[in-house]
């Protein structure tokens, strides 16, 4: 069966950092672009970076741009999401999608 | 950015009446290679959203066919021929032509 298992989410002061991985099993992960996509209650739900099945092409929503970097690991068919500089509206659950296929989900949350 | 605009925001329908959600884009989706990626997905009550329907009108795997797509260019529908009771949730157009993706505002559905 196939599977996307987020984890890593957590609470964060503003101007922290957070690594969030997602694990993919029951396909091949090599053979497909990789997206991290955020919902949050009051703006719905956002793109925020993709990357190429090889890791050599990456694209990010502009309010990330600099702050987060999306990289993969096809060997340990894992997906990541390194947050930098995090800021209060940075607050959303965060999926790892593909997008036929979702994760369940990790929650960050950027506050003091 | 490409903006997504949807229509209606919230949708009140009787149990197996008709359902219908229009998605418009600022800009054509129609990609160099004559594909039109415009996606529609549902998010129910605390679970993970699922894409229902890819490039306008293909039904993802298990997708009941009372769900349909149509449209072209910079004009989407999606509609729902008769209402259940699990169709309760959140509806979300979402290009994936231009960087970067985009996501409509989510349209609201529920029982009246």
């Amino acid at each position: 069966e196939v599977h996307l298992v987020e984890y890593g989410g957590g609470l964060v002061q503003p101007g922290g950092s957070l690594r969030l991985s997602c694990a993919a099993s029951g396909f091949t992960f090599s053979n497909y672009w990789m997206s991290w996509v955020r919902h949050t209650p009051g703006k719905g739900l956002e793109w925020v970076a993709t990357i190429k099945q090889d890791g050599s092409a990456k694209h990010y929503v502009d309010s990330v741009k600099g702050r987060f970097s999306i990289s993969r690991d096809n060997a340990k068919n894992s997906l990541y999401l390194q947050m930098n500089s995090l800021r209060a509206d940075d607050t959303a659950m965060y999926y790892c999608a593909m997008p036929s296929l979702w994760g369940q989900g990790t929650l960050v949350t950027v506050s003091s | 950015d490409v903006v997504m605009t949807q229509s209606p925001l919230s949708l009140s329908v009787t149990l197996g009446q008709p359902a219908s959600i229009s998605c418009r884009s600022s800009q054509s989706l129609v990609y160099s290679n004559g594909d039109t990626y415009l996606n529609w997905f549902q998010q129910r009550p605390g679970q993970s959203p699922r894409r229902l329907i890819y490039k306008i009108s293909n039904r993802d795997s298990g997708v009941p066919d009372r769900f349909s797509g149509s449209g072209s260019g910079t004009d989407f529908t999606l509609k729902i021929s008769r209402v259940e009771a699990e169709d309760v949730g959140v509806y979300y157009c979402m290009q994936g032509t231009h960087w970067p993706y985009g996501f409509g505002q989510g349209t609201k559905l529920e029982i009246k």
